[in-house]
Protein backbone atom coordinates (compact mmCIF):
# COMPACT_ATOMS: atom_id res chain seq x y z
CA UNK A 1 0.00 0.00 0.00
CA UNK A 2 1.96 3.04 -1.50
CA UNK A 3 -0.92 6.53 -0.29
CA UNK A 4 -1.59 6.58 -3.97
CA UNK A 5 -4.40 5.06 -5.68
CA UNK A 6 -5.36 3.99 -9.11
CA UNK A 7 -8.69 3.23 -10.91
CA UNK A 8 -9.59 0.96 -12.74
CA UNK A 9 -6.38 -1.30 -13.11
CA UNK A 10 -7.59 -2.53 -16.14
CA UNK A 11 -8.81 -0.94 -19.39
CA UNK A 12 -9.79 -2.17 -22.75
CA UNK A 13 -11.58 0.54 -24.98
CA UNK A 14 -12.01 1.12 -28.75
CA UNK A 15 -10.60 4.22 -30.34
CA UNK A 16 -13.54 5.91 -30.46
CA UNK A 17 -14.56 5.75 -26.72
CA UNK A 18 -13.95 8.04 -24.42
CA UNK A 19 -12.64 7.32 -20.57
CA UNK A 20 -11.48 8.51 -17.87
CA UNK A 21 -8.35 7.11 -15.15
CA UNK A 22 -8.49 8.44 -11.94
CA UNK A 23 -5.99 8.50 -8.81
CA UNK A 24 -6.39 9.19 -5.32
CA UNK A 25 -3.17 10.29 -3.13
CA UNK A 26 -3.24 9.94 0.59
CA UNK A 27 -0.33 11.40 1.31
CA UNK A 28 -1.00 14.67 2.12
CA UNK A 29 0.85 15.67 -0.57
CA UNK A 30 0.71 18.83 -2.64
CA UNK A 31 2.24 17.78 -6.38
CA UNK A 32 0.91 14.86 -8.77
CA UNK A 33 2.34 13.91 -11.98
CA UNK A 34 1.35 11.21 -14.60
CA UNK A 35 3.63 9.15 -16.59
CA UNK A 36 3.22 6.72 -19.53
CA UNK A 37 5.21 3.32 -19.64
CA UNK A 38 4.94 1.69 -23.05
CA UNK A 39 7.08 -1.85 -23.15
CA UNK A 40 10.71 -1.89 -23.11
CA UNK A 41 10.98 1.53 -22.83
CA UNK A 42 11.62 3.98 -19.52
CA UNK A 43 9.07 5.88 -18.07
CA UNK A 44 8.08 9.15 -19.91
CA UNK A 45 6.80 11.78 -17.62
CA UNK A 46 3.34 13.37 -19.70
CA UNK A 47 2.00 15.85 -16.83
CA UNK A 48 2.70 17.66 -13.41
CA UNK A 49 0.37 19.54 -11.15
CA UNK A 50 1.94 21.26 -8.09
CA UNK A 51 -1.17 22.97 -5.88
CA UNK A 52 -3.43 21.91 -8.70
CA UNK A 53 -1.72 24.02 -11.08
CA UNK A 54 -0.57 22.14 -14.30
CA UNK A 55 3.34 23.33 -14.89
CA UNK A 56 4.72 21.15 -16.89
CA UNK A 57 3.41 18.64 -20.38
CA UNK A 58 5.96 17.38 -22.23
CA UNK A 59 4.38 17.53 -25.41
CA UNK A 60 1.55 15.10 -24.75
CA UNK A 61 -1.42 14.70 -27.81
CA UNK A 62 -4.12 16.58 -26.67
CA UNK A 63 -6.26 13.21 -26.98
CA UNK A 64 -5.25 12.84 -23.23
CA UNK A 65 -6.40 15.90 -21.14
CA UNK A 66 -5.46 15.54 -17.77
CA UNK A 67 -7.63 17.56 -14.61
CA UNK A 68 -6.94 18.05 -11.04
CA UNK A 69 -9.42 19.26 -9.09
CA UNK A 70 -7.60 19.46 -5.92
CA UNK A 71 -4.08 18.13 -4.38
CA UNK A 72 -5.74 14.57 -3.82
CA UNK A 73 -7.11 13.97 -6.78
CA UNK A 74 -5.70 13.58 -10.73
CA UNK A 75 -7.63 12.50 -13.47
CA UNK A 76 -6.22 11.87 -17.19
CA UNK A 77 -8.82 11.96 -20.01
CA UNK A 78 -9.26 9.98 -22.69
CA UNK A 79 -10.40 10.49 -25.95
CA UNK A 80 -10.11 8.61 -29.46
CA UNK A 81 -6.75 7.16 -28.65
CA UNK A 82 -4.63 5.41 -30.89
CA UNK A 83 -3.23 1.67 -31.01
CA UNK A 84 0.17 3.13 -30.05
CA UNK A 85 -1.23 4.51 -26.66
CA UNK A 86 -1.40 1.37 -25.44
CA UNK A 87 0.91 1.07 -22.00
CA UNK A 88 0.74 1.13 -18.20
CA UNK A 89 -0.41 4.70 -17.15
CA UNK A 90 1.14 5.21 -13.69
CA UNK A 91 0.18 8.42 -10.87
CA UNK A 92 3.00 9.87 -8.62
CA UNK A 93 2.49 12.15 -5.64
CA UNK A 94 5.42 14.34 -3.89
CA UNK A 95 5.43 17.04 -1.58
CA UNK A 96 7.04 19.79 -3.95
CA UNK A 97 8.31 22.48 -1.92
CA UNK A 98 11.52 24.76 -3.03
CA UNK A 99 14.56 22.25 -2.89
CA UNK A 100 12.40 19.84 -1.69
CA UNK A 101 14.31 16.48 -2.16
CA UNK A 102 11.11 14.09 -1.44
CA UNK A 103 11.14 10.83 -3.36
CA UNK A 104 7.26 10.33 -5.58
CA UNK A 105 5.50 7.85 -4.66
CA UNK A 106 3.52 5.60 -7.27
CA UNK A 107 0.34 4.02 -7.55
CA UNK A 108 0.04 0.61 -8.90
CA UNK A 109 -0.93 2.04 -12.37
CA UNK A 110 -3.86 1.42 -15.33
CA UNK A 111 -3.05 -0.99 -17.82
CA UNK A 112 -4.52 0.62 -21.00
CA UNK A 113 -5.35 -1.39 -23.89
CA UNK A 114 -6.76 0.04 -27.14
CA UNK A 115 -8.21 -1.87 -29.85
CA UNK B 1 19.78 15.87 -14.19
CA UNK B 2 23.01 13.79 -14.23
CA UNK B 3 22.04 10.42 -16.07
CA UNK B 4 23.25 7.06 -14.83
CA UNK B 5 24.29 4.09 -15.59
CA UNK B 6 23.86 0.57 -14.62
CA UNK B 7 24.36 -3.30 -15.76
CA UNK B 8 21.33 -4.14 -17.80
CA UNK B 9 20.83 -7.82 -15.85
CA UNK B 10 22.63 -9.25 -12.32
CA UNK B 11 21.81 -12.21 -10.55
CA UNK B 12 22.06 -12.87 -6.95
CA UNK B 13 21.44 -16.14 -4.58
CA UNK B 14 18.33 -16.15 -2.37
CA UNK B 15 19.99 -15.05 1.25
CA UNK B 16 23.34 -13.56 0.10
CA UNK B 17 23.81 -9.76 0.05
CA UNK B 18 22.62 -8.08 -3.64
CA UNK B 19 25.33 -5.08 -4.83
CA UNK B 20 23.68 -2.77 -7.44
CA UNK B 21 26.07 -0.21 -8.94
CA UNK B 22 25.06 2.52 -10.24
CA UNK B 23 27.73 5.40 -12.31
CA UNK B 24 26.63 8.97 -12.22
CA UNK B 25 29.99 10.60 -13.33
CA UNK B 26 27.94 13.66 -14.57
CA UNK B 27 26.47 14.33 -11.28
CA UNK B 28 26.69 18.15 -9.73
CA UNK B 29 26.82 19.33 -6.05
CA UNK B 30 23.03 19.58 -5.49
CA UNK B 31 21.81 16.67 -7.04
CA UNK B 32 20.21 13.58 -4.66
CA UNK B 33 21.06 9.80 -5.93
CA UNK B 34 17.52 7.75 -5.50
CA UNK B 35 16.82 4.38 -6.04
CA UNK B 36 13.40 2.58 -6.94
CA UNK B 37 12.52 -0.77 -7.89
CA UNK B 38 9.80 -2.02 -9.75
CA UNK B 39 8.28 -5.46 -9.57
CA UNK B 40 6.10 -6.88 -12.91
CA UNK B 41 2.71 -5.50 -13.20
CA UNK B 42 3.40 -3.01 -10.26
CA UNK B 43 4.06 0.93 -10.15
CA UNK B 44 7.94 1.77 -8.96
CA UNK B 45 8.60 1.31 -5.44
CA UNK B 46 10.77 4.34 -3.65
CA UNK B 47 13.48 2.32 -1.52
CA UNK B 48 16.34 5.16 -0.72
CA UNK B 49 18.18 8.52 -1.60
CA UNK B 50 20.84 10.14 -0.43
CA UNK B 51 23.12 13.33 -1.25
CA UNK B 52 26.83 12.32 -0.02
CA UNK B 53 26.41 10.49 2.98
CA UNK B 54 25.81 6.70 3.50
CA UNK B 55 22.35 5.97 3.98
CA UNK B 56 20.00 2.64 5.31
CA UNK B 57 16.53 1.87 5.82
CA UNK B 58 14.70 -1.29 6.68
CA UNK B 59 14.74 -2.06 3.06
CA UNK B 60 18.06 -1.17 2.19
CA UNK B 61 21.99 0.42 2.36
CA UNK B 62 22.91 3.13 0.04
CA UNK B 63 26.41 3.73 -0.61
CA UNK B 64 27.73 6.69 -2.02
CA UNK B 65 31.36 7.12 -3.10
CA UNK B 66 33.54 10.14 -1.68
CA UNK B 67 33.66 12.03 -5.15
CA UNK B 68 29.86 11.34 -5.89
CA UNK B 69 30.40 9.73 -9.34
CA UNK B 70 28.93 6.06 -8.31
CA UNK B 71 26.97 4.43 -5.75
CA UNK B 72 25.76 0.62 -4.80
CA UNK B 73 22.44 -0.04 -3.37
CA UNK B 74 22.86 -3.01 -1.20
CA UNK B 75 19.82 -5.43 -0.37
CA UNK B 76 22.03 -7.24 2.55
CA UNK B 77 19.50 -10.45 2.58
CA UNK B 78 18.01 -10.78 -0.48
CA UNK B 79 15.33 -12.90 -1.17
CA UNK B 80 12.85 -14.25 -4.04
CA UNK B 81 10.55 -11.00 -3.53
CA UNK B 82 13.84 -8.75 -4.66
CA UNK B 83 13.28 -9.99 -7.95
CA UNK B 84 12.65 -6.89 -9.98
CA UNK B 85 13.91 -3.61 -12.22
CA UNK B 86 15.98 -1.43 -9.79
CA UNK B 87 16.23 2.14 -11.31
CA UNK B 88 18.92 4.61 -10.06
CA UNK B 89 17.87 7.76 -10.34
CA UNK B 90 19.83 11.60 -10.32
CA UNK B 91 17.73 14.53 -10.07
CA UNK B 92 17.96 17.88 -8.85
CA UNK B 93 15.45 20.64 -7.74
CA UNK B 94 13.50 19.94 -11.07
CA UNK B 95 10.16 17.57 -11.74
CA UNK B 96 11.24 14.88 -13.73
CA UNK B 97 12.58 11.84 -12.29
CA UNK B 98 14.67 10.13 -15.27
CA UNK B 99 14.02 6.47 -14.70
CA UNK B 100 16.32 4.97 -17.66
CA UNK B 101 16.32 1.16 -18.19
CA UNK B 102 17.67 0.07 -14.88
CA UNK B 103 18.71 -3.49 -13.66
CA UNK B 104 16.94 -6.15 -13.81
CA UNK B 105 18.12 -8.44 -10.58
CA UNK B 106 17.13 -12.13 -10.36
CA UNK B 107 17.32 -13.62 -7.08
CA UNK B 108 18.17 -17.45 -7.27
CA UNK B 109 16.82 -19.76 -5.07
Amino acid sequence: ETGVTQTPRHLVMGMTNKKSLKCEQHLGHNAMYWYKQSAKKPLELMFVYNFKEQTENNSVPSRFSPECPNSSHLFLHLHTLQPEDSALYLCASRVEQGASNQPQHFGDGTRLSIL
Amino acid sequence: DAKTTQPPSMDCAEGRAANLPCNHSTISGNEYVYWYRQIHSQGPQYIIHGLKNNETNEMASLIITEDRKSSTLILPHATLRDTAVYYCIVRSSGNQFYFGTGTSLTVIP
